[in-house]
């Protein structure tokens, strides 16, 4: 089955680089995009941006633009989220989604990243 | 961006009742909406999209309506497992944009 597997946690400085992965299996990876997406305690969910796997073509929300890069292996099957400049408001977690089939916006979710920034 | 908001932000509900949240966005976004349920410490899970779609698994009591501005989810008869946050989101236009969340409380 589709299956996502995010890394461990992570504690930053604020200042700092963070890059997660999110390794995939149970399909061809290229035939898929890879979203990434992050929930701050309490908050709503927030779309950062997009790979598409197949040729590594990138989109970024405005609000993450400079600060978020998103790149994959097509060897390992991972796709990887880098954010940088880390400040307190980047706590929270992290989740890689594949996107949907047909119509869907979205399929399967990783089981989330904690990112948290503190010094 | 579209901003997309919720209501109620809390809603008390009993077993076997039946219960709508409204989605609104600030744009038309045709029927481009997705509906998530999220339990505590666990990824959302999509119950329709396109708005009134059921995503596959899904119980039936679970419909979703609407399209331009205006959108609802509806819970025919709540169950015990029902209890939990919901989140509209659309996918018309990049960023896709979420709701600020609807948790629902047992009363």
């Amino acid at each position: 089955q589709v299956q996502l597997v995010q890394s461990g946690a992570e504690v930053k400085k604020p200042g700092a680089s963070v890059q997660l992965s999110c390794k995939t299996s149970g399909y061809t990876f290229t035939t898929y995009a890879m979203h990434w997406m992050r929930q701050a305690p309490g908050q709503r969910l927030e779309w950062m941006g997009w790979i598409d796997a197949g040729d590594g073509n990138t989109r970024y929300s405005q609000k993450f633009q400079g600060r978020v890069t998103i790149t994959r292996d097509t060897s390992a099957s991972t796709a990887y989220m880098e954010l940088s400049s880390l400040r307190s408001e980047d706590t929270a977690v992290y989740y890689c989604v594949r996107h949907g089939d047909g119509s869907r916006p979205v399929g399967v979710w990783g089981q989330g990243t904690l990112v948290t920034v503190s010094s | 961006d579209i901003q997309m908001t919720q209501s109620p932000s809390t809603l008390s509900a009993s077993v076997g009742d039946r219960v709508t949240i409204t989605c609104r966005a600030s744009h038309s976004i045709s029927s481009w909406l997705a509906w998530y349920q999220q339990k505590p410490g666990k990824a959302p899970k999509l119950l329709i999209y396109k708005a009134s779609s059921l995503e596959s698994g899904v119980p039936s009591r679970f419909s979703g309506s609407g399209s331009g501005t205006e959108f609802t989810l509806t819970i025919s008869s709540l169950q015990p497992d029902d209890f939990a946050t919901y989140y509209c989101q659309q996918y018309y236009s990049y960023p896709y944009t979420f709701g600020q969340g609807t948790k629902l409380e047992i009363k």
